[in-house]
């Protein structure tokens, strides 16, 4: 099995900042490898896949960026909206998803 | 617009079965893979089922297999989830999703959820 491991655990951080979030693989997924948005009550939603391209309607503030084991999601400029937990999950051998990154708007 | 909706949740007795059922619209769904996932109360997320576009191909991960097994009805345009011999640690929400890349065998990424369906599995 495949083990993500995501971090910071939680980050806080101002609007107007930028957030970095670092997901690791145990080994390599190639470029497999997607990120969602979770809001509180609220279902995920996909924001990159392919380890680099936006899905449909994501704000070009999201990028992603990484290929092997180490992946990044960048928040270019955090707007309120954007406090919710972030997944990162591969397809590489079956699916799994990391443990989450939790981010606070101040 | 696409949109799958999930039901046949609720609260099972340990050692029972459930079936759940995701309802699909909006798109051609006998050209896509199907998932469901779940979320323990307070957890993350948990990949529990993939089904291909036309039902050929099946994969779990260890937590599930041969207890849960996943269908689908293209006619219908409905994915099921068959839920047997459930235990304390199956509760959760279960959400159906679907797969962000038409005719493959293997799963990719998923691009549309529902809302979910609650299960509790509780003596």
């Amino acid at each position: 099995e495949i083990v993500l491991t995501q971090s910071p655990a939680t980050l806080s951080l101002s609007p107007g900042e930028r957030a970095t979030l670092s997901c690791r693989a145990s080994q390599s997924v190639r470029s497999y490898l997607a990120w969602y948005q979770q809001k509180p009550g609220q279902a995920p939603r996909l924001l990159i896949y392919d380890a680099s391209n936006r899905a449909t309607g994501i704000p070009a503030r999201f990028s992603g960026s990484g290929s092997g084991t180490d992946f990044t999601l960048t928040v270019s400029s955090l707007e309120p909206e954007d406090s919710a937990t972030y997944y990162c999950q591969q397809r590489h051998n079956l699916f799994t998803f990391g443990p989450g990154t939790k981010v606070d708007i101040k | 617009q696409v949109q799958v909706v999930e039901s046949g949740g609720g609260v099972v007795q340990p050692g029972r079965s459930l079936r759940l059922s995701c309802a699909a619209s909006g798109f051609a769904f006998s050209n896509y893979g199907m998932h469901w996932v779940r979320q323990a109360p307070g957890k993350g997320l948990e990949w529990v089922a993939f089904i291909s576009y036309d039902g050929g191909n099946k994969y779990y991960p260890d937590s599930v297999r041969g207890r849960f097994t996943i269908s689908r009805d293209n006619s219908q345009t409905t994915l099921y989830l068959q839920m047997n011999s459930l235990r304390a640690e199956d509760t959760a929400m279960y959400y159906c999703a679907k797969d962000t890349h038409s005719g493959n065998d293997y799963g990719y990424f998923f691009d549309y959820w529902g809302q979910g369906t609650l299960v509790t599995v509780s003596s």
